[in-house]
């Protein structure tokens, strides 16, 4: 089956645009991750829906905005963009909403690059 | 807070030779531990994880763990690395007590380099 779709896969933009970015998980599964990889910090959690509702949020300023539609298929959203929003951007999919009942399965990413 | 280390940025192994990978978390109970793998320009792939049972995990591509409770570990291992293994891992953990969620906090990773 086909696995997590995340479109696009590379984008540029200058600072102070904004950016969205498109999850569509793998069909069945209800929940949608977002984690931001950068050299210096990492993955760090963004944030999680589970059947349309934020479930819970990183400590990411408010900038970042995400949401799920009915299909399950989710979008960020990153406003007045700064440099250090460059990231490789990953979502991942589960079935469930708890990592103890199903495994989660990680897109390619999006790769954004801020100038 | 939730904390994970992993204190190897990189290792270099020779083809053929044993890899062990560390990983140190801070919490008071155990949490649900997990090992990914990233290959260059590509997402992250479960290698094994651990709830409670068995400390010594099997994963795929070869890959084991063994969690010890008393050192706050989570060690990967592989006996023979093989030049596809090269990639960066990451350990992981999950919310505690069986919570609701699928949060992961993620180690800094561990870059594997292999030498033929």
């Amino acid at each position: 089956k086909a696995g997590v779709t995340q479109t696009p896969r590379y984008l540029i933009k200058t600072r102070g645009q904004q950016v969205t970015l498109s999850c569509s998980p793998i069909s069945g599964h209800r929940s949608v991750s977002w984690y931001q990889q950068t050299p210096g910090q990492g993955l760090q959690f963004l944030f999680e829906y589970f059947s349309e509702t934020q479930r819970n949020k990183g400590n990411f300023p408010g900038r970042f905005s995400g949401r799920q539609f009915s299909n399950s298929r989710s979008e960020m959203n990153v406003s007045t963009l700064e440099l250090g929003d460059s990231a490789l951007y990953l979502c991942a999919s589960s079935r469930s909403d708890r990592v103890s009942l199903e495994t989660q399965y990680f897109g390619p990413g999006t790769r954004l690059l801020v100038l | 807070a939730q904390s994970v280390t992993q204190p190897d940025i990189h290792i270099t192994v020779s083809e053929g030779a044993s890899l062990e990978l560390r990983c140190n978390y801070s919490y008071g109970a155990t949490p649900y531990l997990f090992w990914y793998v990233q290959s260059p320009g590509q997402g992250l792939q479960l290698l094994l994880k651990y709830f409670s049972g068995d400390t010594l995990v099997q994963g795929i591509k070869g890959f084991e763990a063994e969690f010890k409770r008393s050192q706050s570990s989570f060690n990967l291992r592989k006996p023979s690395v093989h030049w596809s293994d090269a990639a960066e891992y990451f350990c992981a953990v999950g919310p505690l007590g069986g919570a609701a969620g699928n949060k992961l906090t993620f180690g800094g990773g561990t870059r594997v380099l292999v030498k033929p």
